[in-house]
């Protein structure tokens, strides 16, 4: 199981988008819809943003949405906001009922 | 409202073994998949392993095959992951983290994370 690939960083401005990509292979983003998106602030536990692809947990802004195309997913952050300068992961199945993170992505709202 | 609480900051000698409890509340125990999840200092995230307590049988991952053990005590509502042979590299924080649907098969989808634990190696 190798850790799924994004960017070291990203960086935008107030109210502009980003993308995040996150490369894996046909065994595990490629395999399923099972691709889950973790923010994480400096000093705090990880927070679930997305999951299945592209399903938002209830209290998560419509800013946040996710994609998927073979085996690359993408998270998109539309409107950036101070708040949402963090660390963001990926996490995918990856067979035989495990996970697998991506090494993070870290977003500087400029 | 689910809570993990976590046990407390460990210091350990390279060689040895660590056990980290996460205790949960305010919902039921067994249904529901926790998986350990680590974080090296300055690193990413790591899955590590999970378990779905009514069905006892944990799935871990490759690197950390051999070395770690997770377990449930449905009784207490507590998850329980212990790494052995540690070595410097295994400083980090480790958290459990639970998922919000009730499934058959652990999935990398975590609702609800324990506060971490620090584990520190160091002779």
């Amino acid at each position: 199981q190798s850790a799924l690939t994004q960017p070291a960083s990203v960086s935008g401005s107030p109210g502009q988008s980003i993308t995040i990509s996150c490369t894996g292979t046909s065994s595990d983003v490629g395999s399923d819809n099972l691709v889950s998106w973790y923010q994480q602030h400096p000093g705090k536990a990880p927070k679930l943003m997305i999951y299945e692809v592209t399903k938002r947990p209830s209290g998560v802004s419509n800013r946040f949405s996710g994609s998927k195309s073979g085996n690359t997913a993408s998270l998109t952050i539309s409107g950036l906001q101070a708040e949402d300068e963090a660390d963001y992961y990926c996490c995918s199945s990856a067979g035989n009922h495990t996970s697998v993170f991506g090494g993070g992505t870290k977003l500087t709202v400029l | 409202q689910v809570q993990l609480v976590q046990s407390g900051a460990e210091v350990k000698k390279p060689g040895s073994s660590v056990k980290v409890s996460c205790k949960a509340s305010g919902g039921t125990f067994n249904n529901y998949a926790i998986s350990w999840v680590r974080q090296a200092p300055g690193q990413g995230l790591e899955w590590m392993g999970g378990i779905i307590p009514i069905f006892e049988t944990p799935k871990y991952a490759q690197n950390f095959q051999g070395r770690v053990t997770i377990t449930t005590d449905e009784s207490t509502s507590t998850a329980y992951m212990e790494l052995s042979s540690l070595r410097s590299e295994d400083t980090a924080i480790y958290y459990c983290a639970r998922e919000s649907k009730q499934t058959t098969v652990l999935t990398p989808i975590f609702d609800y994370w324990g506060q971490g634990t620090l584990v520190t190696v160091s002779s």
